[in-house]
């Protein structure tokens, strides 16, 4: 079946302009996680949704950053007047529903602040 | 804190040299250790999960263990198709986020 998929694959934009990633998981999962991967770090996890449940925010950096998923399916990440320290790759994952179940992520998103 | 720890941060191999990645962490109650395979450009692509000390788990050329305080993962007789980035990650202890190490960066020379 069809993996995670995530959209742009790519965007550039420039300082203070707002953006919003969006990541479609596989079927019948029904979690979905956002990560964060600056150049030389590790994945940085950004925020948590599980069902119904309300989502677990407590990885974002800043008020700048939010998402939302609609219908248990479809997330989209939004920041807010982008910054320089925001370019990184952001990345999707599903899974099952539960942290000790596989997680399976998405191509991801570069995204450049100029 | 939760932490995880690889080492090292980049290998480099001959093709058929054999050689082991580690990943030591500190979590409370472990529930489950995962290896990922990250290639340029792409998302983690999952390996292996672990989820007791003593537990093993093969596939292809890879081999990864698991202590009660660190994970190894052994590659035998690499080629240059393995060259990645080679990510672990283990559940936060009380929540259902995933801690990850920073990752080692292996080069299999041909």
């Amino acid at each position: 079946g069809a993996g995670v998929s995530q959209s742009p694959s790519n965007k550039v934009t420039e300082k203070g302009k707002d953006v919003e990633l969006r990541c479609d998981p596989i079927s019948g999962h029904t979690a979905l996680y956002w990560y964060r991967q600056s150049l030389g770090q590790g994945l940085e996890f950004l925020i948590y949704f599980q069902g119904n449940s309300a989502p677990d925010k407590s990885g974002l950096p800043s008020d700048r950053f939010s998402a939302e998923r609609t219908g248990g399916s479809v997330s989209t990440l939004t920041i807010q007047r982008t910054q320089q320290e925001d370019s990184a790759v952001y990345l999707c994952a599903s899974n099952r529903g539960r942290v000790t179940d596989t997680q399976y992520f998405g191509p991801g998103t570069r995204l450049t602040v100029l | 804190e939760d932490q995880v720890t690889q080492s090292p941060e980049a290998l480099r191999l001959q093709e058929g040299e054999s050689s082991s990645l580690n990943c030591s962490y500190t979590v409370s109650g472990l529930r489950g250790l995962f290896w990922y395979r990250q290639d340029p450009g792409k998302g983690p692509e999952f390996l292996f999960t672990l989820y007791s000390a003593g537990e093993e788990k093969e596939k292809e050329r890879l081999k990864a263990t698991l202590t009660k305080k660190e994970s190894f993962l052994h590659i035998t007789a690499p080629k240059p198709e393995d060259s990645a980035t080679y990510l672990c990650a283990v559940p936060q202890g009380g929540s259902e986020k995933l801690v990850f190490g920073k990752g080692t960066k292996l080069t299999v020379n041909p």
